[in-house]
């Protein structure tokens, strides 16, 4: 099966400016994910989705984070104004349901790097 | 909340020796145990994971063992090999949620 696609790979821009990753999940997959992982650091959960719905948000800077999964297919996470610290690689990963006791398909990531 | 403790947080071993990596976790209600492989510029992979109902599971050089009584789990690699050279990360399963260890560097010496 293929596996899990994100773009770009990499990212630089400028603070304040605005950036938005794309992913595409494991076809039939229900449940996606969106991790930040700031190098050195595990895995941070930012937003999780059940089909288009979302499941826990609670991580995610809402003041300047967003994603949406409208089709309940791929989903789309946006920064608008990106800081310094926003600076990490944006793991997007998907799994087949959020009751099913599995593991998660990751994709390659989009290393974002903020000056 | 759950919180999951990873240790060491370096490991450097001899090619062919093995490896083992801890890892504890605080809710015992936790019941799935994945263990992800990372190597550079990628994302984390799968490699083994195990339920709670379970105490141990094995897949060629890579197997983990669980505790619940103690809670902790561990990954072991046999037989290691230059490939094995990554970062390996725990996490503990609670109410949907993957609660993530910090990660351990594998270093495989030649």
């Amino acid at each position: 099966e293929a596996g899990v696609a994100q773009s770009p790979r990499y990212k630089i821009i400028e603070k304040r400016q605005s950036v938005a990753f794309w992913c595409n999940p494991i076809s039939g997959h229900a449940t996606l994910y969106w991790y930040q992982q700031i190098l050195g650091q595990g895995p941070k959960l930012l937003i999780q989705f059940q089909n288009n719905g979302v499941v826990d948000d609670s991580q995610l800077p809402k003041d300047r984070f967003s994603a949406e999964r409208l089709k309940g297919v791929d989903s789309t996470l946006k920064i608008q104004p990106a800081k310094l610290e926003d600076s990490a690689v944006y793991l997007c990963a998907s799994s087949r349901a959020q009751g099913a006791i599995d593991g998660y398909t990751f994709g390659s990531g989009t290393r974002l790097t903020v000056v | 909340g759950e919180n999951v403790e990873q240790h060491p947080s370096t490991l450097s071993v001899q090619e062919g020796d093995s490896a083992v990596i801890k890892c504890t976790y605080s809710d015992s209600a936790s019941n799935y145990f994945p263990w992800y492989k990372q190597e550079l510029g990628k994302g984390p992979q799968l490699i083994i994971d195990i339920r709670s109902n379970v105490g141990e599971k094995k897949d060629q050089r890579i197997a983990v063992t669980l505790n619940k009584t103690a809670k902790h789990f561990s990954l072991h690699i046999t037989e290691t090999q230059p490939e094995d050279s990554a970062v390996y990360f725990c996490a503990a399963r609670i109410n949907y949620q993957l609660i993530w260890g910090a990660g351990t560097k594998l270093i495989i010496k030649p």
